[in-house]
C-alpha cells in the first residue's frame, strides 16, 4: 500500500493525558498536513510542512499541540493534557508540490476518544 | 471571508440515477477546487479537481463544473452505484495555495 497512512486508528484516553499519533505521508511527497474533523463537519486545517519545515499553524492549534517531521519524511502530532474537546478525527495528508499539482491525498484517520 | 458552503445536507438518489451535488464558495480570488467522497470510518479520497480557468472537467463517470459568476461549483455522478453512497465535500484551497477549506458535505444516499 503506497497511499497514506497513519497510527494509531483509534485511541481512547482519559482527560489530562497525553497522546502521540504518526502519520506517514506517500513516498517522495514534500508537502504533508494535518487536519482535525468532528462528527458531521468537514476536514479543519491545523498545519502543514514543507520537508522539514513547519510553515503554517492553524489558531486552532493551541499550545498543546505539537508536530513534527525531523526528517521530512512521517510526522507525529502531539496532543499534551488532552481535553474533552479534543475528541476527533485527526486527518494527515500529503502533496507533491513540484509538478503544477495541489492534490493532497488523505490518510485513514486516527480517531482520538477523550472520556 | 473565506467560506465553502454547501446547499443539501442529504441527497437521496435511485440506483442509476443521475447525481448533482452543489457546493457555494465566497472568496472569489479561488482558483482551484477539489471534490472529496468520505466513506464511514475512512479519510477523504480525492475524486476530481477543477481550476479557475476551467468551467468543466470529466472524470470516470463524474463531471465537475465551475460557475465563476456566481461562485458555484457542482458534481455529477452519472448511474449512480450503492457504492457511489458517502459523503462528499467540496473543498477550496486558500492561504497561497497551503491548506484545504472544506464545507460541511453532503451525504448521498443510493436506493435500491
Amino acid at each position: 500500500d503506497t497511499g497514506v497512512s497513519q497510527d494509531p486508528r483509534h485511541k481512547i484516553t482519559k482527560r489530562g493525558q497525553n497522546v502521540t499519533f504518526r502519520c506517514d505521508p506517500i513516498s517522495e511527497h514534500n508537502r504533508l498536513y494535518w487536519y482535525r474533523q468532528t462528527l458531521g463537519q468537514g476536514p479543519e486545517f491545523l498545519t502543514y510542512f514543507q520537508n522539514e519545515a513547519q510553515l503554517e499553524k492553524s489558531r486552532l492549534l493551541s499550545d498543546r499541540f505539537s508536530a513534527e517531521r525531523p526528517k521530512g519524511s512521517f510526522s507525529t502530532l502531539e496532543i499534551q493534557r488532552t481535553e474533552q474537546g479534543d475528541s476527533a478525527m485527526y486527518l494527515c495528508a500529503s502533496s507533491f508540490d513540484g509538478r503544477g499539482s495541489d492534490t493532497q491525498y488523505f490518510g485513514p484517520g486516527t480517531r482520538l476518544t477523550v472520556l | 471571508g473565506e467560506s465553502v458552503g454547501l446547499h443539501l445536507p442529504t441527497l437521496s438518489v435511485q440506483e442509476g440515477d443521475n447525481s448533482i451535488i452543489n457546493c457555494a464558495y465566497s472568496n472569489s480570488a479561488s482558483d482551484y477546487f477539489i471534490w472529496y467522497k468520505q466513506e464511514s470510518g475512512k479519510g477523504p479520497q480525492f475524486i476530481i479537481d477543477i481550476r479557475s480557468n476551467m468551467d468543466k472537467r470529466q472524470g470516470q463517470r463524474v463531471t465537475v463544473l465551475l460557475n465563476k459568476t456566481v461562485k458555484h461549483l457542482s458534481l455529477q455522478i452519472a448511474a449512480t452505484q450503492p457504492g457511489d453512497s458517502a459523503v462528499y465535500f467540496c473543498a477550496e484551497l486558500t492561504g497561497g495555495g497551503n491548506k484545504l477549506t472544506f464545507g460541511t458535505g453532503t451525504q448521498l444516499k443510493v436506493e435500491l
